[in-house]
């Protein structure tokens, strides 16, 4: 069964601090990687999508990728009080998209 | 505006009861698909429809019958409804199957 894992939290920052958030993935194929965010009921929203290893910068938000580690993590540079909500990691093999249960992150101002 | 829309954002019904929830893109994408978030958070796909044809059908109750009019629609209909059915249920898009577009979910409960 492919598995993707990810520290639940809450983890709380504060503000102007880098959020990292981090996601393990088990099967070795997998081909696309993303991070949803999403706010309490509210549906997930893509924030970050990643394909090869290395990094990818967007804004404040940078994916790294080590398909070796089969490790995905999502870093948040100067942390906001409005990026407070649960970011969630999903991963593509062949289908289905795979989720992980999301890490709940607080933005302490 | 361009969006996944669904309805109704929120349904409360009685436990056998059978009802339905619509879902609608306007993106022009090909691939649609039913996610069930439980109270847990946890997000599982449920259904996947690629131009009206099913692709993905995850193990879940024959109770649940996704239909696809058009490539642009997939409605969810759900008999004989359970208290275990109590969630939120996603519609989402993706233009090549991979990036997925979110609508903004309906919240079942049943009593």
């Amino acid at each position: 069964q492919k598995e993707v894992e990810q520290n639940s939290g809450p983890l709380s920052v504060p503000e102007g601090a880098i959020a990292s958030l981090n996601c393990t993935y088990s099967d070795r194929g997998s081909q696309s990687f993303f991070w949803y965010r999403q706010y309490s009921g509210k549906s997930p929203e893509l924030i970050m999508s990643i394909y090869s290893n290395g990094d990818k910068e967007d804004g404040r938000f940078t994916a790294q990728l080590n398909k070796a580690s089969q490790y995905v993590s999502l870093l948040i540079r100067d942390s906001q009080p409005s990026d407070s909500a649960t970011y969630l990691c999903a991963v593509l093999s062949n289908t289905p998209l795979v989720f992980g249960k999301g890490t709940r992150l607080s933005v302490i101002a | 505006d361009t969006a996944v829309s669904q309805t109704p954002k929120y349904l409360v019904t009685q436990m056998g009861n059978d009802k339905s929830i619509k879902c609608e893109q306007n993106l022009g994408h090909d691939t649609m698909y039913w996610y069930k978030q439980d109270s847990k958070k946890f997000l599982k796909i449920m259904f996947s429809y690629n131009n009206k044809e099913l692709i993905i059908n995850e193990t879940v109750p024959n109770r649940f019958s996704p239909k696809s009019p058009d490539k642009a629609h997939l409605n969810l209909h759900i008999n004989s409804l359970e208290l275990g059915d109590s969630a939120v249920y996603f519609c989402a898009s993706s233009p090549e199957g991979v990036e997925q577009y979110f609508g903004p979910g309906t919240r079942l409960t049943v009593t």
